[in-house]
């Protein structure tokens, strides 16, 4: 089956800096990509996604990119801000949708003011 | 429009014991799942279903049973509870098909002493 490893396991960074969370997966059949938020005692939610036949996607401040040969994608925040302090997750499946998702472990996110 | 719904939020329980956590979703939704979350683990998929009368297994799916007799219902069966399956578990939906996106309920806490 699929497996997902996610690094680093927990990021600090200052207010305004950049971070960026990477992913790598196991299986090559594999073309969903999608991140996921989860702040403190709340549920997933979804931030953004890819699919393997696009290689980067931005929305505003966040971005993913997809390197489908070197089986990685990874998430950027740019001009952090402390509402962005949470655990995120990244995950893979071989659906176009979000049907059977396997997840990383996660990154606990904290954004210092 | 509730989204996915999940009772209870909270249950402690017995070794021994058998308990049902329920999930619901009212968006006509053909894909249901069931994860837990662990701390450093991730989410991990317990069952899976993408249709009513169809169940299926996921990664972790040992003491648990599911059915799914309505579009809109999936039930997660605890036959006998295990100081392993002290977790929080999610029900999560989605339709099939490309570009459909995953949406998470609000978490099950169990406890099991």
């Amino acid at each position: 089956g699929e497996n997902v490893e996610q690094h680093p396991s927990t990021l600090s960074v200052q207010e305004g800096d950049s971070a960026v969370i990477k992913c790598t997966y196991s299986d090559s059949a594999s073309n969903y990509f999608p991140w996921y938020k989860q702040e403190l005692g709340k549920r997933p939610q979804l931030i953004i996604d890819i699919r393997s036949n696009v290689g980067e996607k931005k929305d505003q401040r966040i971005a993913v990119t997809l390197n489908k040969t070197a089986k990685h994608f990874s998430l950027h925040i740019t001009e952090t801000q402390p509402e962005d302090s949470a655990v995120y997750f990244c995950a893979a499946s071989r659906g176009s949708s979000g049907d059977k998702l396997t997840f990383g472990t996660g990154t606990r996110l904290a954004v210092r003011p | 429009n509730a989204g996915v719904t999940q009772t209870p939020k909270f249950q402690v329980l017995k070794t021994g014991q058998s308990m049902t956590l329920q999930c619901a979703q009212d968006m006509n939704h053909e894909y249901m799942s069931w994860y837990r979350q662990d701390p450093g683990m991730g989410l991990r998929l317990i069952h899976y279903s993408v249709g009513a009368g169809i169940t299926d297994q996921g990664e972790v799916p040992n003491g648990y049973n599911v059915s799914r007799s309505t579009t809109e219902d999936f039930p997660l069966r605890l036959l006998s509870a295990a100081p392993s399956q002290t977790s929080v578990y999610f029900c999560a939906s989605s339709f099939l098909g490309s570009n459909e996106k995953l949406f998470f309920g609000s978490g099950t806490q169990l406890s099991v002493l």
